[in-house]
Order: C-alpha cells, then structure tokens, then sequence
C-alpha cells in the first residue's frame, strides 16, 4: 500500500541556516504529494504541493520537487526564521486511496534566533 | 475568512459521557474528513462523506459515528468515550479525490 517516510525530528537550527526535511514515498499510482506545516495547538494548513512529476512546489521561502525516479519530495528552505518553528508533515494522496491523506510521522522544527 | 471552522477548539468531557464535536464548511466542498491525531503522531484518517456517502475506515473504533445532515455541516460523535480517545481531531475538506485539503484548526478533546 501507499506510505510516506520522512525523516525523524526534532531538527533544531540557527536562525539563517539551511534546512532539508527528506521525505520519500511509495504508491502504486500517481499520487499527489504534499507538505503540511502545524504550529502549536493548530490544525494543519497546506504548505505546499506538487501534482505530478518534476513539479515544483514552493511557498514563504520553502520548496519541494516531484521526483519520481527516487520517488522523494524533499523540503528545502535556503533560510529559516524563527518564526518557522513547527512540525512538517510530508503527505500524499490518489484517486484509489479515496483522497486520503497518507502522512509521513512529521518532523519538529525548532529555530532558535 | 475561515473557511473549515471546528467547534469548540477544546472540549472536556467525562469519561462514557457521549460527545459531539462540530465542523463547519463555507467551501461547498463534496468532502469531509475526520481525522484523529494523537500527541506527537500524525493524523489518522477516520472516516469521510462524498457528499452523503459515507465512508468508514477499516479499523475506525464502533464508537466513533458521524453526520453530516448538509454539504456545509458534519459532527463526530463518539459514543462513548475513553481516556485512550483524548487526542486532537480535526477536520478536512476536498472537493474531490487526489485535491487538495483544507483543515480547520482542531478540537482538542479531554476526557475525564
């Protein structure tokens, strides 16, 4: 069945640094792939997505490329803020699996200034 | 300008004592999701609504139900809750599958 596997947290870093969250999956299908971003005592809001292969998703600074032939959809942000601390999840989802959300475990990240 | 509103944002309540949580959506979307998140874990998908199909999850407890009585309105109750039910549950909306989700904010639930 279909799966996300992401990195484990916590990831703490300066304020200014780069960050990578890895995140691969498997599917049967063509699934569309998601990160979804949680802050404290929130739901969950829409970071960013991508449809289809070699896409690019990219929102407030972060981005994230479709890669099929390693199936992974790694978040990437050149510089973090404070304000950044939160918990990724990455998430995919298709047509056979009902649009059901299939989450990676998510990932916290903690920037310190 | 929310567009999914869950309510309450938090509920307390007693240990076997029925409770109903509530979302709102002003979307019109044909998808409604209730998802269980438990501390530290991702989201669970419960069950959802295509419209007024209903969908259950295989291995969602008998002792959680919903309603969704129009496109805008669907309830999570749970029956009978226990202290292993205490968790954050939220919301979602589609307008169809593989689109992308919209959460409300969450209620967390408290049981005593």
């Amino acid at each position: 069945g279909n799966s996300v596997t992401q990195m484990e947290g916590p990831v703490t870093l300066s304020e200014e640094a780069f960050l990578t969250i890895n995140c691969t999956y498997t599917a049967t299908g063509y699934p569309s792939l998601f990160w979804y971003v949680q802050y404290p005592g929130e739901g969950l809001q829409l970071l960013l997505k991508a449809t289809k292969a070699d896409d690019k998703g990219s929102n407030k600074g972060f981005e994230a490329t479709y890669r099929k032939e390693t199936t992974s959809f790694h978040l990437e942000k050149g510089s973090v803020q404070v304000s950044d601390s939160a918990v990724y999840f990455c998430a995919l989802s298709d047509q056979r699996s009902q649009g059901n959300l299939i989450f990676g475990k998510g990932t916290k990240l903690s920037v310190k200034p | 300008d929310a567009m999914v509103i869950q309510n309450p944002r938090y509920q307390v309540t007693q240990f076997g004592k029925p409770v109903t949580l509530s979302c709102s959506q002003t979307l019109n979307h044909n998808v409604m999701y209730w998802y269980q998140q438990k501390s530290s874990q991702a989201p669970k998908l419960l069950f959802h609504y295509y419209d007024k199909d209903f969908n259950n999850e295989a291995d969602t407890p008998d002792n959680f139900q919903s309603r969704r009585p129009n496109t805008s309105f669907c309830f999570l109750d749970i029956r009978s809750p226990g202290l292993g039910d205490a968790a954050m549950y939220l919301c979602a909306t589609t307008t169809g599958y593989n689109t992308e989700a919209f959460f409300g904010q969450g209620t967390r639930l408290t049981v005593v």
